[in-house]
C-alpha cells in the first residue's frame, strides 16, 4: 500500500509569508490530488498533477511534481487569512479509484 | 463540478443506538462511492468502497457488521452505524464518482457524529 509522507502537519504564519507543503512517498505516483479543507466541510480539490516535473498554477498558489512522481509541492505565496484550512495530498491507487491521503497539513494564517 | 449531498450534516445520538447517514450524488450517476471517516486535526481515512448493486469492500481493520454499507442505486449510498459508541464520534464523509465522465471523485460536506 503506497504511503503518502506530508510535512510539515503544523503551519503557522503570518499574513503575507510564503510558504511549501510537500508531500512525498516511496512509490511512484500514478497521479496526485491535492485539496484544502475547511472545518466541518468536506474536502475540495484544488488541482491532479500527473506528468512528472509538471507546474500548476493556481492564483497565488503553486504545485509541482516531482521528475520522477515521487514526491509533489504546494507552494503560497503572500499567504491570507482565507488560505487558512487542512491541506490535504491524496494519490489514486492501483485498485480502484481508491484515494489515499497524506496525514494533512493544517494551516493557520494570521491577519 | 458536479455535487455530492449528505444528510445529516449534524448527528447526537446515544450509545447503543444506530445512525444512518445518506449520501447521494445531486446531478449524476456514481458507480462508485467511498467512505471516510475523519478525527479532528487528522486526514481522511478510508472506511469502505461501495459498487452500486454489489457488496461493499472494507479497508483492513473497519468492522463490516459494525458500519453497514448499502448502495442501493447509482445515486445514493448509506452508512450505518450499528451499536454506537462514543469512540464512534467522528466526521464522516462520502466521496462519488462516475469514471465514465468525471476523472475525480466528488465529495460531500461530511456528517458530525456524536455519542453521548
Amino acid at each position: 500500500t503506497q504511503l503518502l509522507e506530508q510535512s510539515p502537519q503544523f503551519l503557522s504564519i503570518q499574513e503575507g509569508e510564503n510558504l511549501t507543503v510537500y508531500c512525498n512517498s516511496s512509490s511512484v505516483f500514478s497521479s496526485l490530488q491535492w485539496y484544502r479543507q475547511e472545518p466541518g466541510e468536506g474536502p475540495v480539490l484544488l488541482v491532479t498533477v500527473v506528468t512528472g516535473g509538471e507546474v500548476k498554477k493556481l492564483k497565488r498558489l503553486t504545485f509541482q511534481f516531482g521528475d520522477a512522481r515521487k514526491d509533489s509541492s504546494l507552494h503560497i505565496t503572500a499567504a491570507q487569512p482565507g488560505d487558512t484550512g487542512l491541506y490535504l495530498c491524496a494519490s489514486e491507487g492501483n485498485q480502484g479509484g481508491k484515494l489515499i491521503f497524506g496525514q494533512g497539513t493544517e494551516l493557520s494564517v494570521k491577519p | 463540478g458536479a455535487v455530492v449531498s449528505q444528510h445529516p450534516s449534524r448527528v447526537i445520538c446515544k450509545s447503543g443506538t444506530s445512525v444512518k447517514i445518506e449520501c447521494r450524488s445531486l446531478d449524476f450517476q456514481a458507480t462508485t462511492m467511498f467512505w471516510y471517516r475523519q478525527f479532528p486535526k487528522q486526514s481522511l481515512m478510508l472506511m469502505a468502497t461501495s459498487n452500486e448493486g454489489s457488496k461493499a469492500t472494507y479497508e483492513q481493520g473497519v468492522e463490516k457488521d459494525k458500519f453497514l454499507i448499502n448502495h442501493a442505486s447509482l445515486t445514493l449510498s448509506t452508512l450505518t452505524v450499528t451499536s454506537a459508541h462514543p469512540e464512534d464520534s467522528s466526521f464522516y464523509i462520502c466521496s462519488a464518482r462516475e469514471l465514465a465522465v468525471y476523472n475525480e471523485q466528488f465529495f460531500g460536506p461530511g456528517t458530525r457524529l456524536t455519542v453521548l
